[in-house]
């Protein structure tokens, strides 16, 4: 099936980690990726994971991939309030030659002083 | 690169009438998907052009039509609408049909169904 499910909400104070979690159901997905929407804004894709990786660093953001459970998570380190926005996980699926993202139905990230 | 632009930008309709929404993708790339994200929900794919033909389609009604034009740029077409329609309109471009693709997507259309 076709599933990928977060966490609503989640609140952090400013200079904090944040972890963001995720879990999707398609097995066969190659890559997945976090995208990040601010108010009235489209997405902006922030990084990607492909399956056969563990982790990927990049910057600030950390993805971490258990495969086994089907679980991916997000960590932004030393958050900031220009952090606060919703948060997508999204798994590619590749069918019959062609693509398509599944998304979550996002984390709201709060930032506060 | 003006990246993928989307026009309008916001649209009131009155139920029942019709409506086209515009994509211009990413210089470069070959590939738009569309997608609706109701209030409070991620995205949900509506369907894909490549090649100025649909490739794949999600769980949307008839109503939803689109078309590719040989630049690459797009339209969805939404007929007879409803209420439930209303939500955000992205537009996602892309390269290709590999198993790895980066998505890059509009600011999206605001469409208010009243």
């Amino acid at each position: 099936g076709e599933d990928v499910e977060q966490s609503l909400f989640l609140s952090v104070r400013e200079g904090d980690s944040s972890v963001i979690n995720c879990t999707y159901t398609d097995s066969s997905s190659t890559y997945l990726y976090w995208y990040k929407q601010e108010p009235g804004a489209g997405l902006q894709l922030l990084t990607y994971i492909f399956s056969n990786m563990d982790m990927k660093q990049d910057q600030r953001l950390t993805v971490l991939l258990n495969k086994k459970d089907k679980h991916l998570s997000l960590r932004i380190a030393d958050t900031q309030t220009g952090d606060s926005a919703i948060y997508f996980c999204a798994e590619i699926l590749f069918s019959g030659g062609y693509n398509k993202l599944i998304f979550g139905a996002g984390t709201r990230l709060a930032v506060h002083p | 690169d003006a990246g993928v632009t989307q026009s309008p930008t916001h649209l009131i309709k009155t139920r029942g009438q019709q409506v086209t929404l515009r994509c211009s993708p990413k210089s470069g790339h070959d590939t738009v998907s569309w997608y609706q994200q109701a209030l409070g929900q991620g995205p949900q794919f509506i369907f894909q052009y490549y090649e100025e033909e649909e490739r794949q389609r999600g769980n949307f009604p008839d109503r939803f039509s689109g078309h590719q034009f040989p630049n690459y740029s797009s339209e969805l077409n939404v007929n007879a609408l409803l209420l439930g329609d209303s939500a955000l309109y992205l537009c996602a471009s892309s390269l290709g049909q590999g198993a790895r693709t980066e998505a890059f997507f509009g600011q999206g259309t605001r469409l208010t169904v009243v």
